[in-house]
């Protein structure tokens, strides 16, 4: 069964370092997420992109954020300056263009020392 | 008002038992539902949508209240492999293209 994969599955970093994490969606699908979740707290959307470009974003989605679809499988979340409240689990998400089901990775663990 | 409302739980219960979970969402436009599962740790994964006639998967049964913003989760003779926190899901209406949202999850441990 196709799987969206993240990586790397843990990450540690230093307060206002960049970070590029990288998922790879299920082959087929169009639509493409981030979420994150603080330990403890709810998923919480940050940002959903179709089409080559962002198409929804939330409050938490700065400017220190930015997503990319680099090639045809890559699907990447940059964090410019890390801050420590950055420090969260980050999923991907994918669905194709039919469905409502967003399909998630297993996520990055981004600590941010 | 939270946009989902969950009972944060836990609840405990034995093996076998019939719990119920319950969810409210603050936006009366939300248009699609659904229940996921989360393990410590873990992603979420879809456990089931929910339609607006209700809708039964096995020992899982969602129903939908339109009128209420109401959405709820029956899990008939539990396991315990379904200790893990449920997640209520709705997806958010607007310009962009279906961002899901959250409750924060009611915690089940099923007890032996």
């Amino acid at each position: 069964e196709p799987e969206v994969t993240q990586t790397p599955s843990h990450q540690v970093t230093q307060m206002g370092q960049e970070v590029i994490l990288r998922c790879v969606p299920i082959s087929n699908h169009l639509y493409f997420y981030w979420y994150r979740q603080i330990l403890g707290q709810k998923v919480e959307f940050l940002v959903s992109f179709y089409n080559n470009e962002i198409s929804e974003k939330s409050e938490i989605f700065d400017d220190q954020f930015s997503v990319e679809r680099p090639d045809g499988s890559n699907f990447t979340l940059k964090i410019r300056s890390t801050k420590l409240e950055d420090s969260a689990m980050y999923f991907c998400a994918s669905r194709t263009g039919q469905g409502e089901t967003q399909y998630f990775g297993p996520g990055t663990r981004l600590l941010v020392l | 008002r939270k946009e989902v409302e969950q009972d944060p739980g836990p609840f405990n219960v034995p093996e076998g038992a019939t719990v119920a979970f319950n969810c409210t969402y603050s936006n009366s436009a939300s248009q699609s539902f659904f229940w996921y599962r989360q393990d410590c740790r873990k992603e979420p994964k879809l456990l089931m949508s929910v339609y607006s006639s209700g809708n039964e998967d096995g020992r899982f049964t969602a129903q939908l209240n339109r009128a209420s913003q109401y959405i709820s989760l029956l899990i008939r003779d539990s396991k315990l492999s379904d200790s893990a926190t449920y997640l209520c899901v709705v997806n958010t209406p607007g310009t962009g293209r279906r961002a899901l949202t959250f409750g924060s999850g009611t915690r089940l441990q099923v007890q032996p």
